[in-house]
């Protein structure tokens, strides 16, 4: 049981480039999430998915698109990255997003650097 | 606007208990979190709130203020391994996590 898994772990970009960030769970989760963490802020939610074929934008989506076409995956898209998107990108996953103790579990993050 | 404030950095000795705050306001509420998050690796679930008082698992207690906005997560008998960020979130009326900026805690010998 890999839990949830991310791909790249890390990246350097040039300003202009396009990258896609893969993140992947084998818990069978209905609900997952990309995040953002910089310094200093706490983590910000770009967008999120509450089933296949299914996406919502979080507090931060401009610059970022996501698909979800398989349960399991749930792909963060940069179609032209800016040095603002410099930053540790955590992927997270959940069975529901509803209340109760409904835990969200994490990808090791993926580090991009963009010049 | 929501937001959520807890200590930039705690210092603590081994073996000691320390308190970490976190203070929020938020739209709406429906539980708060505590993570912990050690450097470089992704934030694991500590403990769970939504009724108010204190929950307790082994060294790690949290405890819950719903009408002072208020949580504080306690750790006892420090290990050297407790040395990370420590991160609240509430969950708000959207059931969204809201997340403060965390809390790293170093400890000392």
């Amino acid at each position: 049981n890999a839990g949830v898994t991310q791909t790249p772990k890390f990246r350097v970009l040039k300003t202009g480039q396009s990258m896609t960030l893969l993140c992947a769970q084998d818990m069978n989760h209905e609900y997952m999430y990309w995040y953002r963490q910089d310094p200093g802020m706490g983590l910000r939610l770009i967008h999120y998915s509450v089933g296949e074929g299914t996406t919502a934008k979080g507090e931060v989506p401009d610059g970022y698109n996501v698909s979800r076409l398989k349960k399991q995956n749930f792909l963060l898209g940069l179609e032209s990255a800016a040095p603002s998107q410099t930053s540790v990108y955590f992927c997270a996953s959940s069975s529901t997003g509803g209340s109760g103790e409904e835990t969200q579990y994490f990808g090791p993050g993926t580090r991009l650097l963009v010049l | 606007g929501q937001n959520i404030d807890q200590p930039t950095e705690m210092t603590a000795t081994e073996g000691a208990i320390v308190q970490i705050n976190c203070t929020y306001q938020t739209s709406g509420f429906n539980g708060l979190f505590w993570y912990q998050q050690h450097a470089g690796e992704a934030p694991t679930f500590l403990s769970y709130n939504v009724l108010d008082g204190l929950e307790e698992k082994g060294r790690f207690s949290s405890f819950l203020s719903r009408s002072k906005g208020y949580s504080y997560l306690l750790l006892k008998e420090l290990q050297m391994k407790d040395s990370a960020s420590y991160l609240c979130a509430v969950k708000d009326s959207n059931y969204q996590l809201i997340w403060g900026a965390g809390t790293k805690l170093i400890i000392k010998p």
